[in-house]
């Protein structure tokens, strides 16, 4: 079946340290990977996404890149702010030759503080 | 803007009250999912629709139920909610064979049960 893993928090930066938030799949052949951004009490927000192995998503300075030899889609960014503090879901979808639909499989979600 | 709502944002009902949660959607996607999301969890899929076609997940207790009467609506009934029904329950549309997969999320409403 699919999963995701990323890496739990929470994680605590200071401003304008870097970031990064691992996330790896497993998944039959190659899906589509997504990063959504959840703030307290609000719904999911797509951060950025990536629909084929060596796709850069990038997004409000957040970047991620599809690699397939390594199953992963780890989230980057050069310098956080006390606003990107949130929860991280790395996500995906398979590609159904059909083009279906069905839900997202997504990672346990990553709680991010950002301190000033 | 195009977009996803949901009403009410935040929905209190007593153990074993009927409940009827909503969501719209402007986007005109003929997909559309109803997630369930308890406190420090990732979303889990309790069905979606394709069109009118009811997809229910494996798992999906039998007091969760849903009816879309039309492209831009779609609802979710709790027969008899239980505390442990009380989560934020997360409305999602897509585009069927959108290259992306990608999913458009409403804001939530937020189900507390007393």
């Amino acid at each position: 079946g699919n999963s995701v893993t990323q890496m739990e928090g929470p994680v605590t930066l200071s401003e304008e340290a870097f970031l990064t938030i691992n996330c790896t799949y497993t998944a039959t052949g190659y899906p589509s990977l997504f990063w959504y951004v959840q703030y307290p009490g609000e719904g999911l927000q797509l951060l950025l996404k990536a629909t084929k192995a060596d796709d850069k998503g990038s997004n409000k300075g957040f970047e991620a890149t599809y690699r397939k030899e390594t199953t992963s889609f780890h989230l980057e960014k050069g310098s956080v702010q006390v606003s990107d503090s949130a929860v991280y879901f790395c996500a995906l979808s398979p590609h159904y030759s059909g083009g279906g639909a069905d839900g997202l499989t997504f990672g346990k979600g990553t709680h991010l503080i950002i301190q000033p | 803007d195009a977009m996803v709502i949901q009403n009410p944002r935040y929905q209190v009902t007593q153990f074993g009250k009927p409940v009827t949660l909503s969501c719209s959607q402007t986007l005109n996607h003929n997909v559309m999912y109803w997630y369930q999301q308890k406190s420090s969890q990732a979303p889990k899929l309790l069905f979606h629709y394709y069109d009118k076609d009811f997809n229910n997940e494996a798992d999906t207790p039998d007091n969760f139920q849903s009816r879309r009467p039309n492209t831009s609506f779609c609802f979710l009934d709790i027969r008899s909610p239980g505390l442990g029904d009380a989560a934020m329950y997360l409305c999602a549309t897509s585009r069927f064979r959108d290259i992306s997969y990608e999913q458009y999320f409403g804001p939530g409403t937020r189900l507390t049960v007393t």
